[in-house]
């Protein structure tokens, strides 16, 4: 059965820092493509990152210079550094594997920006 | 980049209608690299169509998806009760970009 699971949410003050996980289940992370997708309250989707499985990474230039993606090959977990965040950055965070479409994905962790 | 507008942004139906759900690309969206998701309140988004007409995995036949280039559509041919959602349309052809959503709605 295949399982992702976000961790690490939570509250954080304007300028400060946060680690999302996202732990996986039922087929490799590194031989996939693995995204990041957030959600604010109340409003679309919008994608964050991806890393692909040659190791490649891109970014959306609202988190690009701040937002890093990353995996753990021995935990099978893929990773989102969130750096100087913002209070636009508050949203649920999902973690979704990409073959031709997200066809997997995650229950969603909630990050809050403020003060 | 790509920006994606949806069709209606709420769409009234009784169960046993069909629903048509548009989604427009301020340009053409090569290879027909288009997805629909639908979303329910509290869950992760589904995966339901991509590559514009290929319905993926378990989805029922009930859910169609059709177009190319910059004009696509979504059509649920009979509502079922769990059908009532988010739909979002999403371009993979340029980046990732996502449409606003339109919500279906039991009237």
């Amino acid at each position: 059965e295949v399982r992702l699971v976000e961790s690490g949410g939570g509250l954080v003050q304007p300028g400060g820092s946060l680690r999302l996980s996202c732990a996986v289940s039922g087929f490799t992370v590194s031989s996939n493509y693995m995204s990041w997708l957030r959600q604010a309250p109340g409003r679309g989707l919008e994608w964050v990152s991806v890393l692909y499985s040659d190791g490649t990474m891109n970014y959306a230039d609202s988190v690009k210079g701040r937002f890093i993606i990353s995996r753990d090959n021995s935990k099978n977990t893929l990773y989102l550094q969130m750096n100087s965040l913002r209070a636009e950055d508050t949203a649920v965070y999902y973690c979704a594997r990409w073959t031709a479409g997200l066809d997997y994905w995650g229950q969603g962790a909630l990050v809050t920006v403020s003060s | 980049e790509i920006v994606l507008t949806q069709s209606p942004g709420t769409l009234s139906l009784s169960p046993g209608e069909r629903a048509t759900v548009s989604c427009r690309a301020s340009q053409s969206v090569s290879n027909s690299y288009l997805a629909w998701y639908q979303q329910k309140p509290g869950q992760a988004p589904r995966l339901l169509i991509y590559g514009a007409s290929s319905r993926a995995t378990g989805i029922p036949d009930r859910f169609s998806g059709s177009g190319s280039g910059t004009d696509f559509s979504l059509t649920i041919s009979s509502l079922e009760p769990e059908d009532f959602a988010v739909y979002y349309c999403q371009q993979y052809a340029n980046s990732w970009t996502f449409g606003q959503g339109t919500k279906v709605e039991i009237k």
